[in-house]
């Protein structure tokens, strides 16, 4: 069973840089069948795709926020990350990482972690 | 990029009864690529139900799924108490992938 748990700091100073870790376990993160995801939910509000990731390195973002993402991977740790830079209120969300089925459904979620931006 | 227009936004219904909970697009969505998720409070969202009319592994099979093109569907055929959550349409045939914004299921 493929398990992922999102992991960084709950709080971050508007202006600065978030940063969040994926760890995966039950699975890989090399695996060449599957594409890693971050996705962002403010508080009482929608879904929102943040981008991807493949095991070689490839990425895809959300044109809406591609100036200040970058998601990377570290294989031999068997995680993913995400760095979403200049934040500001509108970025205070729970961000879940997730693993992309064969075709681009999210088929794992992590639990989520709540990210607030504030001074 | 695919905007996707849930409707209703809130659903009240009693256990027992039949759900129909619809998810328009405003382009054609690729192969079917439609998936609708489950979302309960606190939790991260589940998935249900994948290309349009696959349920996920383990979704009972009072979860079904139906549509093509610009139109989508999913029914939830006999509500039991577990039932009552927001529900999500999403595309991940074009980038960016999209979702709803979503549908209450609340119990009446």
């Amino acid at each position: 069973q493929v398990q992922l748990q999102e992991s960084g700091p709950g709080l971050v100073k508007p202006s600065e840089t978030l940063s969040l870790t994926c760890t995966v376990s039950g699975g890989s993160v090399s695996s060449g069948s599957y594409y890693w995801s971050w996705i962002r939910q403010p508080p009482g509000k929608g879904l929102e795709w943040i981008g991807y990731i493949y095991y070689s390195g490839s990425t895809n973002y959300n044109p809406s926020l591609k100036s200040r993402v970058t998601i990377s991977v570290d294989t031999s740790k068997n995680q993913f990350s995400l760095k979403l830079s200049s934040v500001t209120a509108a970025d205070t969300a729970v961000y879940y990482c997730a693993r992309d089925g064969p075709t681009g459904y999210q088929d794992y979620w992590g639990q989520g972690t709540l990210v607030t931006v504030s001074s | 990029e695919i905007v996707l227009t849930q409707s209703p936004g809130t659903l009240s219904l009693s256990p027992g009864e039949r759900a129909t909970l619809s998810c328009r697009a405003s382009q054609s969505v690729s192969s079917s690529y439609l998936a609708w998720y489950q979302q309960k409070p606190g939790q991260a969202p589940r998935l249900l139900i994948y290309g349009a009319s696959s349920r996920a592994t383990g979704i009972p099979d009072r979860f079904s799924g139906s549509g093509s093109g610009t139109d989508f569907t999913l029914t939830i055929s006999r509500l039991e108490p577990e039932d009552f959550a927001v529900y999500y349409c999403q595309q991940y045939g074009s980038s960016p992938e999209t979702f709803g914004q979503g549908t209450k299921l609340e119990i009446k």
